[in-house]
């Protein structure tokens, strides 16, 4: 079945570093990609849309320069934490919509991040 | 707007209990609903779903339905198992695609 490798499952960094999360849809083109952050006792909360080849779309009090989001091609997203604070320090999950005949939605594992 | 509205807990339950988790949401349009799990170190996945009012979505002996009315989508199983603690994340989506979970119910079985 379709899987989303989410890559790296934990990252542990110094305040003020940048950190770099990927996600990849391993056996199929995903049309478009979700970013979620948790928080411990929290829900997911959506992040950002990205579509392959265009901005992504970020929600209400995401800030755009500090989570930046590249969906270069179809199978690959990436989100980096820009000058990372301890504040920043959340679980980060992926989601990609994708698959045929019918589409589905495909969760990755989660990036534990833990900024000092 | 949207928003889901599940039971907090820890839940914690004997083997072979019988489940319920509650969960309400509030929407414009007719959303899809789900149920997704979370097993210990694991990403989530989709236990099962209801597309629209009546449907019933059932998966690993679990069962909802999607209930217009109330406005629930209530998770059950009829017999539980050390197998099954786990974070159980109610979310509903609407026509774009975007998911809202609820705050995610741990659920903890004792054999």
């Amino acid at each position: 079945g379709a899987v989303v490798s989410q890559h790296p499952s934990r990252v542990i960094c110094k305040s003020g570093t940048s950190v770099k999360i990927e996600c990849r849809s391993l056996d199929f083109q995903a049309t478009t990609m979700f970013w979620y952050r948790q928080f411990p006792k929290q829900s997911l909360m959506l992040m950002a849309t990205s579509n392959e080849g265009s901005k992504a779309t970020y929600e209400q009090g995401v800030e755009k320069d500090k989570f930046l989001i590249n969906h270069a091609s179809l199978t690959l997203s990436t989100l980096t934490v820009t000058s990372a604070h301890p504040e920043d320090s959340s679980f980060y999950i992926c989601s990609a919509k994708g698959g045929v005949p019918n589409e589905k939605l495909f969760f990755g594992s989660g990036t534990q991040l833990s900024v000092l | 707007g949207n928003s889901v509205t599940q039971m907090e807990g820890p839940v914690t339950l004997s083997e072979e209990a019988f489940l319920t988790i509650n969960c309400t949401y509030t929407a414009t349009g007719y959303p899809s609903l789900f149920w997704y799990v979370q097993y210990p170190g694991e990403g989530l996945q989709l236990l099962l779903k209801a597309t629209k009012a009546d449907d019933k979505g059932s998966n690993k002996g679990f069962e909802a339905t999607y209930r217009k009315e109330t406005t629930s989508f209530h998770l059950e199983k009829g017999s539980v198992q050390v197998s099954d603690s786990a974070v159980y994340f109610c979310a509903l989506m609407n026509r774009d695609d975007k998911i809202i979970f609820g705050k995610g119910t741990r659920l903890h079985i004792l054999p």
